[in-house]
């Protein structure tokens, strides 16, 4: 077990819609990362926050977002859902935002139909 | 652009043997390199990770990794793989604010 927590485990929506993923980090992270597994794209970087501010920005499409709150948890929202962004989603967490050890949740496997 | 390659989509080896994952880095300035496993169904889990210092890494599970500048190449490796050693590896290398970027990945299959 990372520490770090991700819910829900699964989701299957359908195309169009708007899903919300969230992640917990380890006590006493600051940086959280968001990443997306794909079998044609591979493990890609989508975003990074630290301490609540977007530090970093990957290949993140502009249908998605994310945030960091003051209780430092994350949440990656996912809108006008099409086929292709069917994933495995994972978050992972740092201590800072420099280079260092992350840890990875379990992942959210999102289905879209 | 700054980039990791592990040129093998899978490496088959025997148990008891010794193992080695290949992957090369193409990365301008000090490189920050990490070795993550992924079981099926998983998150990654943490390896082993060149941040400065002694070019051997040693990690966790027995796994071993080696730096060479010269060959821009981190390695994994293990003296003698177990069957569950078995899974998807990944080199990553850590850009200044921390974000990894992964190799595309290596299947190792470990048989009996």
């Amino acid at each position: 077990d990372s520490g770090v927590t991700q819910t829900p485990k699964h989701l299957i929506t359908a195309t169009g819609q708007r899903v919300t993923l969230r992640c917990s980090p380890r006590s006493g992270d600051l940086s959280v990362y968001w990443y997306q597994q794909s079998l044609d794209q591979g493990l890609q970087f989508l975003i990074q926050y630290y301490n609540g501010e977007e530090r970093a920005k990957g290949n993140i499409l502009e249908r998605f977002s994310a945030q960091q709150f003051p209780d430092l948890h994350s949440e990656l929202n996912l809108s006008s859902l099409e086929l292709g962004d069917s994933a495995l989603y994972f978050c992972a967490s740092s201590v800072a935002a420099f280079p260092d050890t992350q840890y990875f949740g379990p992942g959210t496997r999102l289905t879209v139909l | 652009a700054q980039s990791v390659a592990q040129p093998e989509d899978q490496v088959n080896v025997a148990e008891g043997n010794p193992l080695t994952v290949k992957c090369t880095y193409s990365v301008s300035g000090n490189p920050y390199l990490f070795w993550y496993v992924q079981y099926p169904n998983r998150g990654l889990q943490f390896l082993l990770k060149y941040i400065t210092g002694d070019n051997l890494v040693k990690g966790s599970y027995g796994f071993e990794a080696e730096f060479n500048k010269s060959q821009t190449s981190f390695h994994l490796k293990k003296p003698s793989a177990l069957v569950s050693d078995s899974a998807l590896y990944f080199c990553a290398f850590s850009s200044n604010t921390g974000k990894l970027i992964f190799g595309q990945g290596t299947t190792l299959q470990v048989k009996p």
